[in-house]
């Protein structure tokens, strides 16, 4: 079974620019979380995403936002880039809504972000 | 409340030594407890999970210990191997509600051969 595929691997975008980040989950996954892995600030929690529908948000400014579409497969999207969103971008799916507990989460290799 | 603190920041360990990591919560509504792998270029991957129930958690040479007391919780690899060289990370939750993990800040972990 194939694992959490994320798109593109690395990515070089410019202060100011926008930039969507795919992720496809595990084949009948249908709940897709985001987290973002910097050093300073370790693994952060961005969204979570059940059937399309945003169950929770992290504590991030409204230029990151995401979506799922009613394949599972999910993207995310940062606009107005600044120098500090440079980071690794780490999608992890899991079968179904019922809390980390219930079903485990799978994490893709990530997205690395640079933004200059 | 909602931080998880782990020491070591980084741990060099003999082949065939014990290493252990440690982890700290507040938010005593955590009720999930995972461990997280992950090698360098790679997303981390689920190793071992405890709830609070139980104190302790073992799977291989993998194993958790728990102080729901002292919100406190531990990995302990026995026989460790270089293959093992990873960083670890302790994460809670409220595994029933969320897959919103709070994460620690990382063990670098080397097993000298």
């Amino acid at each position: 079974k194939a694992g959490v595929t994320q798109t593109p691997r690395y990515l070089i975008k410019t202060r100011g620019q926008q930039v969507t980040l795919s992720c496809s989950p595990i084949s009948g996954h249908r709940s897709v979380s985001w987290y973002q892995q910097t050093p300073g600030q370790g693994l952060q929690f961005l969204f979570e995403y059940f059937s399309e529908t945003q169950r929770n948000k992290g504590n991030f400014p409204g230029r990151f936002s995401g979506r799922q579409f009613s394949n599972s497969r999910s993207e995310m999207n940062v606009s107005t880039l600044e120098l500090g969103d440079s980071a690794l971008y780490l999608c992890a799916s899991s079968l179904e809504g019922r809390g980390a507990y219930n079903s485990p989460l799978h994490f893709g290799n990530g997205t690395r972000l640079t933004v200059t | 409340q909602q931080q998880v603190k782990q020491s070591p920041q980084s741990l060099i360990v003999q082949k065939g030594g014990i290493s252990i990591i440690n982890c700290a919560y507040e938010n005593t509504a955590f009720d999930y407890f995972p461990w997280y792998q992950q090698f360098p270029g790679k997303g981390p991957a689920l190793l071992i999970a405890i709830r609070p129930d139980v104190s302790e958690k073992k799977e291989g040479r993998f194993t958790i210990s728990f102080n729901k007391r002292a919100k406190q919780f531990s990995l302990h690899i026995m026989d460790s191997q270089p293959g093992d060289s990873a960083t670890y990370f302790c994460a809670a939750s409220r595994g029933g509600a969320t897959n919103k993990l709070i994460f620690g800040t990382g063990t670098l972990l080397a097993v000298q051969p």
